[in-house]
């Protein structure tokens, strides 16, 4: 089946960009006209969708963060990515990738979650 | 963008127990709406959507119902691995997807 794996550094100082991959595996990430979201948590709050992106290249983006997001896909590797720029502490978060729904924005499975702390 | 909002934020129950959460949506949704569960330290895990439409592998206790504005998750039966938080999202309208902020079942 379908996993999900993000990666990417722990630890982002103010003002610079978060960059993330998420890796694919048990499947083709081209297959199944997916998809594919990142959604991240706060600690101790709740969740909030960031975008998806289609394997074509287009995408969706949270009107919220549209200006900072920015993501891309790269089918030879079976990854996509995320880019937030100009953090602050306010994006601290658990970092989730998930596959969305080929219709509806339905969210499974999801990848384990990655921590990124903004601080200098 | 289209706010939910979960009710109550958190409460105790015993293993057996019938529970109810509800979400309340900000405007109508129809029925687009989902169910997630999120143990701690873990993704959350889809568990129902189209408002009652169990995902593939979630046991019968799990039902939900409603339509429009206001829909309830309910656990006919609780179950020591039920104790989690819950999470509604709306998709009628997107972007963005939008969830509720959580509801906390705690063991009693």
């Amino acid at each position: 089946q379908v996993q999900l794996q993000e990666s990417g550094p722990g630890l982002v100082k103010p003002s610079q960009t978060l960059s993330l991959t998420c890796t694919v595996s048990g499947g083709s990430i081209s297959s199944g006209s997916y998809y594919w979201s990142w959604i991240r948590q706060p600690a101790g709050k709740g969740l909030e969708w960031i975008g998806r992106i289609y394997t074509s290249g287009s995408t969706n983006y949270n009107p919220s963060l549209k200006s900072r997001v920015t993501i891309s896909v790269d089918t030879s590797k079976n990854q996509f990515s995320l880019k937030l720029s100009s953090v602050t502490a306010a994006d601290t978060a658990v970092y989730y990738c998930a596959r969305d729904g080929r219709l509806d924005p339905l969210f499974d499975p999801w990848g384990q979650g990655t921590l990124v702390t903004v601080s200098s | 963008a289209i706010r939910m909002t979960q009710s109550p934020s958190s409460f105790s129950a015993s293993t057996g127990d019938r529970v109810t959460i509800t979400c309340r949506a900000s405007q109508g949704i129809s029925s687009y709406l989902a169910w997630y569960q999120q143990k701690p330290g873990k993704a959350p895990k889809l568990l129902i959507y189209a408002a009652s439409t169990l995902q593939s592998g979630v046991p019968s206790r799990f039902s939900g119902s409603g339509s429009g504005t206001d829909f309830t998750l309910t656990i006919s039966c609780l179950q020591s691995e039920d104790f989690a938080t819950y999470y509604c999202q709306q998709y009628y309208s997107y972007p963005p997807t939008t969830f509720g902020g959580g509801t906390k079942v705690e063991i009693k």
